[in-house]
């Protein structure tokens, strides 16, 4: 089983739709969280760390469920732009995150 | 550009070969990550430093493997005998220990990448 798990997708969603990932990760002593978007061929860019009170920025809101070790990314009102893959990473504290393999995400018109 | 450089950005070398990469951090980040990326995968963990010091390195970095950060400002990462299975883009990603609400867990910033390709 790996460390961080994510449900690849994808998943195809018509414009204005909510969406929202979970990931899963297998070590209790994490002690932060952040979500990133990928583009094709491109590096990860940070979209939102998660705080354990959650947090939201505009149409995006993430979610730390320490008790189930997940956390979740909500995008509303999505817009073709938000097509992208979406990775979670997971830090214990030792200085490097772990990563799921992302979920991609596709808005069609 | 104040983010994250890399260089180069693509390289194609033959099979034994070695390759070197360099990585420029954000100015006030004193930790630099090396990660490796294949298709449909997650980026790898491969090690990073804090200032000059190499404080860990992933099993995944084999002796053919090394990398530097000799002033703790840019890094390098070179792969001796270059293998076929090395292909990937090697990622750089810098943090600033103190930065954000969770001081020591900073957010990391990625540079472009070193797309590798080993015939």
């Amino acid at each position: 089983r790996k460390e961080v798990e994510q449900d690849p997708g994808p998943f195809n969603v018509p414009e204005g739709a909510t969406v929202a990932f979970n990931c899963t990760y297998s070590n209790s002593a994490s002690q932060s969280f952040f979500w990133y978007r990928q583009d094709c061929r491109k590096e990860p860019k940070l979209l939102m760390s998660v705080y354990s009170s959650g947090n939201e920025d505009g149409r995006f809101t993430a979610q730390l469920n320490r008790a189930s070790q997940y956390i979740s990314l909500l995008i509303r009102d999505s817009k073709l732009s938000d097509s992208a893959t979406y990775l979670c990473a997971v830090n214990a504290g030792a200085g490097k995150s772990t990563f799921g393999d992302g979920t991609t995400l596709t808005v069609k018109p | 550009d104040t983010g994250v450089s890399q260089d180069p950005r693509h390289k194609i070398t033959k099979r034994g070969q070695n390759v070197t990469f360099r990585c420029d951090p954000i100015s006030e980040h004193n930790r630099l990550y090396w990660y490796r990326q294949t298709l449909g995968q997650g980026p790898e963990f491969l090690t990073y430093f804090q200032n000059e010091a190499q404080l860990e390195k992933s099993r995944l970095l084999s002796d053919r493997f090394s990398a530097e950060r000799p002033k703790g400002s840019f890094s390098t990462l070179e792969i001796q005998r270059t293998e076929q299975g090395d292909s990937a883009m090697y990622l750089c990603a810098s943090s600033s220990r103190d930065r954000g609400p969770l001081a020591g867990l900073g957010e990391q910033f990625f540079g472009p990448g070193t797309r590798l390709t080993v015939l």
